[in-house]
């Protein structure tokens, strides 16, 4: 079955620090890959996608993920982290097989803190 | 910047009440979906709407749900008679369709509470 990990209910970093939220899927072939973050009482807002070429991929305030193909893993990574980067992070993929049909598949979600 | 909105924020409803789920996509956007996310669980994807009518759903979305574009700027989510294990976040999203590859932008949601 389709799925995706986020093997971290919660990461805790000290601002100016790197941060890593790790997310690994099990999904045929190679699929799109998404991260959205959650601040209270806000939607699910885009971060950033994979689709294809190079591995690393930038996105929104300063975050990036690295495409790990070998290790199914699109891990959400910033060089440093700031208090106001506390909020839920989800990672998300979709079957790059499934054609017009775009269901996203969900992890649970890892609750970012930055500490002052 | 265009954004989904949704209504109500919150909505509480007795079980085996109808319920109507809101949602205004973004004006330019061909795809509307709804996904719900149970507490302490994963979001889960419902259906997906274009060029109206269904695309895909889900084995959750059955009989008791329906999805409706009642004029050209309303998306809505009808439960015909709410279970207790409806209660979830319900999110409706929407994405332009130019692409496959294209990006699904969220609303802040409805919180469906059924007692």
């Amino acid at each position: 079955a389709q799925s995706v990990a986020q093997p971290e209910d919660q990461v805790n970093v000290a601002e100016g620090n790197p941060l890593t939220v790790k997310c690994t899927y099990s999904v045929s072939g190679n699929p799109y890959l998404f991260w959205y973050v959650q601040y209270p009482n806000r939607g699910l807002q885009f971060l950033l996608k994979y689709i294809t070429g190079d591995n690393l991929v930038k996105g929104s305030y300063g975050f990036e993920a690295e495409f790990n193909k070998s290790q199914t893993s699109f891990h959400l990574k910033k060089p440093s982290a700031l208090v106001s980067d506390s909020a839920l992070y989800f990672c998300a993929v979709r079957d790059r097989r499934a054609g017009n049909n775009r269901k996203l598949i969900w992890g649970l979600g890892t609750s970012l803190a930055v500490n002052p | 910047e265009p954004e989904v909105t949704q209504t109500p924020s919150h909505q509480v409803t007795q079980m085996g009440q109808e319920v109507i789920l809101r949602c205004v996509p973004i004006s330019n956007h061909l795809y509307f979906y709804w996904y719900r996310q149970i507490l302490g669980q994963k979001v889960e994807f419902l259906v997906s709407f274009y060029n109206n009518e269904i695309s895909e759903k889900s084995e959750i979305f059955d009989d008791q749900f329906s999805v409706e574009r009642p004029d050209g700027s309303n998306f809505t989510l009808k439960i015909r008679s709410t279970k207790l294990e409806d209660s979830a976040m319900y999110f409706c999203a929407s994405s332009d369709g130019r692409e496959v590859t294209d990006t699904q932008y969220f609303g802040p949601g409805t919180r469906l509470t059924v007692l």
